[in-house]
């Protein structure tokens, strides 16, 4: 069955980058795929999308310009690469494989990043 | 960009009962309207998409209605295990925003 399993979270200072990994199993790759996250105690926030073959990215204002998201369809992987990180981004971020465009049919566990000094 | 709004914020309702919970976009966005079911520590699972379809294997007293600007999730028949928050999303365009949630529970 479709498994996406996310990791590299963790605590990290301001400032600091992180890079989060999803690994895609039991399911084809070959879709968009996004990264959504949870602030605690807030709602779905949605981050970033990428294109099936990675040509084309998109990203929420509050992380433009900090925040990357790339795929490695060799290993089944989705990546997010996070710079100069704020309290603000403190949260469960979860990848998340596209049915149509920006719906999301099958999602990860999630893992938690906590930006704290 | 379009904002989506849910209402109610929170819901308490009894085994049984009939549930409606309404999303408002503030642009007209077709049929692009997707709803989720949270539950805490679980990861989001997808109930309807294209505003009225319902995903595999969620079960059929879960629906979702409207076009456009005005749609609505309900639950014809509450369960227990119905307890969570829902949200819409829409995604005719990027950004793919979220409403702000609805909690639902058991009175």
């Amino acid at each position: 069955q479709a498994q996406l399993v996310e990791s590299g979270g963790g605590v990290v200072q301001p400032g600091r980058s992180l890079r989060l990994s999803c690994v895609v199993s039991g399911i084809s790759f070959n879709y968009g795929m996004h990264w959504v996250r949870q602030a605690p105690g807030k709602g779905l926030e949605w981050v970033a999308v990428i294109s099936y073959d990675g040509s084309s990215q998109s990203y929420a204002d509050s992380v433009r310009g900090r925040f990357t998201i790339s795929r490695d369809d060799s290993k089944n992987t989705l990546f997010l690469q996070m710079n100069n990180l704020r309290e603000e981004d403190t949260a469960v971020y979860y990848c998340a494989k596209r049915l149509h465009s920006g719906d999301l049919d099958y999602w990860g566990q999630g893992t938690l990043v906590t930006v704290s000094s | 960009d379009i904002q989506m709004t849910q209402s109610p914020s929170s819901l308490s309702a009894s085994v049984g009962d009939r549930v409606t919970i309404t999303c408002r976009a503030s642009q007209g966005i077709s049929n692009s309207l997707a709803w989720y079911q949270h539950k805490p520590g679980n990861a989001p699972k997808l109930l309807i998409h294209t505003a009225s379809t319902l995903q595999s294997g969620v079960p059929s007293r879960f629906s979702g209605s409207g076009s456009g600007t005005d749609f609505t999730l309900t639950i014809s028949s509450l369960q227990p295990e119905d307890v969570a928050t829902y949200y819409c999303q829409k995604y005719n365009s990027v950004p793919y925003t979220f409403g702000q949630g609805t909690k639902l529970e058991i009175k």
